[in-house]
Parts: C-alpha cells; structure tokens; sequence
C-alpha cells in the first residue's frame, strides 16, 4: 500500500528553527509536495521537489532524497504566523497526490 | 494567476436536504479538478477525481449518488451533497490542476464548510 508518515505535533519557539521529516512508500514517484494549512483553510503551495537535495525560499526549505523515500522542511526563524499544519503530499505513479496526515507545528514566544 | 474559488465558504442545512458547492478556476483552465473532504484534526481526503466533460471518478468509500459532481467546463466543477445528513458534516475543498504546469501542481479553493443539522 501506499503511505507517508509524519509526526503528529511539534512544538518549538519563536525565532528558532524547526525540521518537519517526511517519509514516504508509494507506487511510483513524480515529486512531492509540502503545503501550509492553517485552520480552517485551505492548504497553501510551500514547496516542489522531484530531484534529490536542497530547494531554498526565503526562510523555507526543502529536502528530498528519493533513494531513501525521504524529505524535510526546515523552517528558520520561525515566526507566530507559522503555526499551522504542514501536509507532505507525493504525486505516485498514476499522478495522484498521496497525503501524509499533517504535523501540527505549534509556536511558542 | 491560478486562483480558485468556492462559493459558499460556509452553509448550514437542515437534515435530508441537498447542497450544491461551485468550484471555480478564474484565470485558467483546470483541466482536472479534485473534491476533497476534511475532518477537524484530520488530513485531506480525497473523494472524487474528475476531467471536463467525462464522468467523475470517485474514490472507494465514497457514494457517487449521494456526492454529485458535475464538470461542465474547463472552469468550472460543481458538487452537489444530497440528502444531506449530519454524518456529512465536514469541510469541503476543491482543487484544480493545469497539465501546462510541468509538475502538476493542484491549486486549492478556500474551501466550504458544510454544517447539516
């Protein structure tokens, strides 16, 4: 079956920085994606990786490593706006978007 | 670019009744878009696929008579909750894709909460 995990909660301070790993099983592989869904909304486009390494914007990052089935967000300087849920989503084979369950990232000053 | 919208944002309705949700691509042409239901403390679930002028694919669990999806053109797709009931409480949310887009990227509405009372 098809699966992507991610912890549930994290909690960290404001101005610090915070890595969100993903990882993830599915039927083929066309990229993932990380998305910001504060609550109540919609989700909002973070972040597109298809190759391995390191894609950099502003205080976001994203990793991948697609031998290892492997991806993180990094988000620095963290701010009190930036608590939200971050969803890890994959494009299988079939070009279908696969969604993890979302980590809930809770910011404290 | 690559805005769409949901009309309503919210609707309550009483038990048994039957709602319509509009999504809409408003300065491009979707050419698949996607209905997705989410529970409170829950991820993304998606309901039903569907193409401009085919029939939706919906995913196993989900009830094609009970969700309506209509997609009548390349900008707008329309799902209809019949005979509602409070079970189908939740928030709705549409998304669309553009196959230019190389890596397909889905653009989501600002969602529709759905109350049945």
């Amino acid at each position: 079956g098809q699966n992507i995990d991610q912890p549930t909660e994290m909690t960290a301070t404001e101005g610090a920085i915070v890595q969100i790993n993903c990882t993830y099983q599915t039927s083929g592989f066309n990229g993932l994606f990380w998305y910001q869904q504060h609550a109540g909304e919609a989700p909002t486009f973070l972040s597109y990786n298809v190759l391995d390494g390191l894609e950099e914007k502003g205080r976001f990052s994203s990793f991948l490593s697609r031998s290892k089935g492997y991806s993180y967000l990094l988000l620095k300087e963290l701010q009190m706006k930036d608590s939200a849920s971050y969803l890890c989503a994959v494009l299988d084979s079939n070009y279908q978007l696969i969604w993890g369950a979302g980590t809930k990232l809770i910011i404290k000053p | 670019g690559a805005v769409v919208s949901q009309h309503p944002s919210w609707v309550i309705c009483k038990s048994g009744t039957s709602v319509k949700i509009e999504c809409r691509s408003l300065d491009f042409q979707a050419t698949t878009m996607f209905w997705y239901r989410q529970f409170p403390k829950q991820s993304l679930m998606l309901m039903a696929t569907s193409n401009e002028g085919s029939k939706a694919t919906y995913e196993q669990g989900v009830e094609k008579d009970k969700f309506l999806i209509n997609h009548a053109s390349l900008t707008l797709s329309t799902l209809t909750v019949t005979s509602a009931h409070p079970e189908d409480s939740s928030f709705y949310i549409c998304s669309a894709r553009v196959a230019e887009i190389s890596y397909n990227e889905q653009f989501f509405g600002p969602g529709t909460r759905l109350t049945v009372l």
